[in-house]
Parts: C-alpha cells; sequence; structure tokens
C-alpha cells in the first residue's frame, strides 16, 4: 500500500536557523498537503500543493511538490520560537479520498 | 461556527468494554475521517467517508467500526477495546483538500 516517510524525525534548531523537512511518497501523488501540530494539539491546514514542481511560499515557510509529484519539501527561513511543532505532510493518490500521513518532523527552536 | 466538535476529550475504559466517539461539524463539509495517533507517531487513518451514506476502510480499521448518521455526523464505535487501542483519536472534515481536525479524544484502555 501507500506510504509516506519524512525525515527527519527530529530537528533542533537555533533561533535564526534555517530548517527543512522532506517528504517521500512510494506512489505518485495527486497532491500534497502540510500541516502543523503544536504540542498537545491538533493538526493545522498550512497548504496544499497540486501541480508538478510547483513551489508556495507564505511568509517564512516554502513549499515544493516534485517533478514526478512523488516527493515534497517545507523550508523555514530564519525559525522563531513559534514555530516549534510537528509537520506532517499528507498525500493523496489519484481516485482516492484516502490521505495517508507522512511520519512527522518534530522541530525544536532553541531561543 | 463551532468548526469540528469531538467528545467526550477523555476516557479510560477497561479491556473488553465498548463505547462511540463522537465527532460533528458545522460545515457543510461532504468528506469525513476518523485518525488515530499514538505517542510520538504520525496520524493513521481508521475509516473515512467520502459523503453521506458511504463509509470506507481506511489503513487501520480493525477494531473499529463507523456510522455516517447524517451530513454532520461520523461516529466511531470500539465493540471491544484493547490496550493497543490506547491513543489519541483525530476526527476531520474536509473541504476541496483542506483537512479540518477535531480537537481530539484521549483514549486510555487499562
Amino acid at each position: 500500500g501507500q506510504q509516506v516517510m519524512q525525515i527527519p524525525q527530529y530537528q533542533h534548531v537555533q533561533e535564526g536557523e534555517d530548517f527543512t523537512t522532506y517528504c517521500n511518497s512510494s506512489t505518485t501523488l495527486s497532491n500534497i498537503q502540510w500541516y502543523k501540530q503544536r504540542p498537545g494539539g491538533h493538526p493545522v491546514f498550512l497548504i496544499q500543493l497540486v501541480k508538478s514542481g510547483e513551489v508556495k511560499k507564505q511568509k517564512r515557510l516554502t513549499f515544493q511538490f516534485g517533478e514526478a509529484k512523488k516527493n515534497s519539501s517545507l523550508h523555514i527561513t530564519a525559525t522563531q520560537t513559534t514555530d516549534v511543532g510537528t509537520y506532517f505532510c499528507a498525500g493523496k493518490a489519484s481516485g482516492t479520498y484516502k490521505y495517508i500521513f507522512g511520519t512527522g518532523t518534530r522541530l525544536k527552536v532553541l531561543a | 461556527n463551532a468548526g469540528v466538535t469531538q467528545t467526550p476529550k477523555f476516557q479510560v475504559l477497561k479491556t473488553g468494554q465498548s463505547m462511540t466517539l463522537q465527532c460533528a461539524q458545522d460545515m457543510n463539509h461532504n468528506s469525513m475521517y476518523w485518525y488515530r495517533q499514538d505517542p510520538g507517531m504520525g496520524l493513521r487513518l481508521i475509516y473515512y467517508s467520502a459523503s453521506e451514506g458511504t463509509t470506507d476502510k481506511g489503513e487501520v480499521p480493525n477494531g473499529y467500526n463507523v456510522s455516517r448518521l447524517n451530513k454532520r455526523e461520523f461516529s466511531l464505535r470500539l465493540e471491544s477495546a484493547a490496550p493497543s487501542q490506547t491513543s489519541v483519536y483525530f476526527c476531520a472534515s474536509n473541504l476541496q483538500g483542506e483537512q479540518y481536525f477535531g480537537p481530539g479524544t484521549r483514549l486510555t484502555v487499562t
């Protein structure tokens, strides 16, 4: 079945450093989403990517969807303490309503 | 708008007991989902409902049943709880891809 892996599992950065998490799917995706979950909270939608090679930016966050639509990345520039949390990708294959979540990357930002 | 609501927030069950987790959304979304999240792990899809009247299995459906009672409500039932079902359960609804999650139910089975 479809699998979605994320690396790294954990990342500790100093405030102001950049951060990147990578997501890889075993199958081609129709779209990929990114979510952020704060400790003790629920996942909150960040963005959805649909097109091959798509790049979207939200302030300090940059999201990319690979050309083959099997991988994606989230890059945060100049991290802040408010960026702390776990970042998940979720991929959907064509012809299904199912989203398969990646294992997540837990980000800690040291002030 | 309350968004997605879940009840209860916390529950402790003994092995073999049954219970139903309730989920409701007031956003008129067609699709709804149940996920479980184990400590330090991602979310795994239990069941989903693409529209009122339909339900389908996700990645980990064993030990669970669901009911899409109407467009608003999607419940998850554990018929005979097992310690392996200790987890945080999230319900979500979906509009054009974006999933809106409820606050979760923290379930412990002893």
